[in-house]
């Protein structure tokens, strides 16, 4: 079993600024994935990023990387150069697999609402 | 366009009755996952199929919610005499079995009245 905390209900940051959202977690599984999701307004949850928790290396996709602290159980989210459309709540979460491979049923945290001042 | 799809994308009924709520997954994925989102929290994971084997089901809310994928395409999920309780978002997700991304729909808003 999982749980997610995220402790920022809302971060607001300047456009082209840089801002972190802050996740921990806690899990019983040795081998475990992290994510982090997009859900803009009325629309579907976007993968941002994810990590596998057995690679030390942090993950970075574009504007978007990750800092993994393993043993202290955190996965915090930083946005580079921070644009308009990147306004969403975005879900901190964390799966194991239940079954060969990958991650199943994912325990989400109950997100941060990301403002984007222009 | 070839993502998750769920229908109806909004439903409205009156406590005791019965829903129905379909997911049909990107056309490759063996894997299916059923969420529940309520208004201000995270998704809440439910159940999930590989194929049409549902694996986990211990977590659904009640008995009174059930899930089908009987040919390891599409799914439905019901919920018998609904309750106020039960409104919610239910969220569909899928990935295929060799990789870690679970791509989800729109979502199909309950409101029980």
């Amino acid at each position: 079993a999982q749980t997610v905390t995220q402790s920022q209900p809302e971060m607001s940051v300047q456009e082209a600024e840089t801002v972190t959202l802050s996740c921990t977690y806690d899990t019983s599984e040795s081998d475990y994935y992290l994510f982090w999701y997009k859900q803009p307004p009325s629309r579907q949850m976007i993968l941002v990023i994810r990590q596998e928790a057995y690679k030390q290396q942090n993950a970075t996709e574009n504007r978007f990387s990750v800092n993994f602290q393993k043993a202290a159980k955190s996965f915090s989210l930083k946005i580079s150069d921070s644009q308009l459309g990147d306004a969403a709540m975005y879900f901190c979460a964390c799966g194991a697999s239940l079954s060969g491979g990958g991650a199943d049923g994912l325990t989400f945290g109950k997100g941060t609402h990301l403002i984007i001042q222009p | 366009d070839t993502g998750v799809s769920q229908n109806p994308r909004h439903k409205i009924t009156k406590r005791g009755q019965n829903v129905t709520f379909r997911c049909d997954p990107i056309s490759e994925h063996n894997r299916l996952y059923w969420y529940r989102q309520t208004l201000g929290q995270g998704p809440e994971f439910l159940t999930y199929f590989q194929n049409e084997a549902q694996l986990e089901k211990s977590r659904l809310l009640s008995d009174r919610f059930s899930a089908e994928r009987p040919k390891g395409s599409f799914s439905t999920l019901e919920i018998q005499r609904t309750e106020q309780g039960d409104s919610a978002m239910y969220l569909c997700a899928s990935r295929e079995g060799l990789t870690d991304e679970q791509f989800f729909g729109p979502g199909t808003r309950l409101t029980v009245l």
